[in-house]
């Protein structure tokens, strides 16, 4: 069974700049979340969606962060203008009904 | 009060001895408990799941889950260079499927 696939796994922008990241989660799992891990950190939940709906965006800065999910499958997060304390990990995970969480490898975010 | 807290390390522990890591949470009413494995530049990997009172076996890995404490741990047997990571306790608190994570333990075991 094919895992949670992100890309990129990389990216380097300067602050004030755009950037955009793409999650396909596993096949039929219904659930899905971005989640932001800073260095030395525990990830944190930015949004979690059921199938194309928002379920919980409670701790997503909306002023710069945006997240949709169409057609309940593939998600894109985007954070524009993008600051210096966003540097993080972006883990795209997808659950079934049971409820663990499988996590995709990441997108490493780098703000200069 | 952070809602799931772990002692950061590092817990370094010699090969083939126990190790012991703990987590505990303030909401009362969570229902489901989790540890995750991080490997240094990896994603969390889920190790083991437990959703009730006392011992939950798998191998050289057993979840302690007390509820009455808010208190859960994670018992790693023979402990071996390869389970030397950061591990990530989880719960999912009520009212939501998403999970609120610590902040990890740096496991180190020593050869």
């Amino acid at each position: 069974e094919a895992g949670v696939a992100q890309s990129p796994r990389y990216k380097i922008i300067e602050k004030r700049q755009s950037v955009a990241f793409w999650c396909n989660p596993i096949s039929g799992h219904a659930t899905l979340y971005w989640y932001q891990q800073i260095l030395g950190q525990g990830p944190k939940l930015l949004i979690q969606f059921q199938n194309n709906g928002v379920v919980d965006d409670s701790q997503l800065p909306k002023d710069r962060f945006s997240a949709e999910r169409l057609k309940g499958v593939d998600s894109t997060l985007k954070i524009q203008p993008a600051k210096l304390e966003d540097s993080a990990v972006y883990l795209c995970a997808s659950s079934p009904n049971t409820g663990e969480l499988f996590f995709g490898e990441g997108s490493r975010l780098t703000v200069l | 009060q952070k809602e799931v807290e772990q002692n950061s390390g590092p817990l370094s522990v010699p090969e083939g001895a126990i190790a012991s890591l703990n987590c505990t949470y303030s909401d009362r009413g969570s229902q489901s408990f989790f540890w995750y494995r991080q490997y240094s530049g990896k994603s969390p990997e889920l190790i083991m799941s437990i959703y009730s009172n006392g011992d939950k076996e798998d191998g050289r890995f057993t979840a302690q889950l007390n509820k009455a404490s808010q208190y859960v741990s994670l018992l790693i047997r023979d402990s071996q260079p390869s389970d030397s990571a950061t591990y990530l306790c989880a719960v999912r608190n009520t009212g939501r499927r998403a999970l609120t994570f610590g902040s990890g333990t740096r496991l180190q075991v020593q050869p």
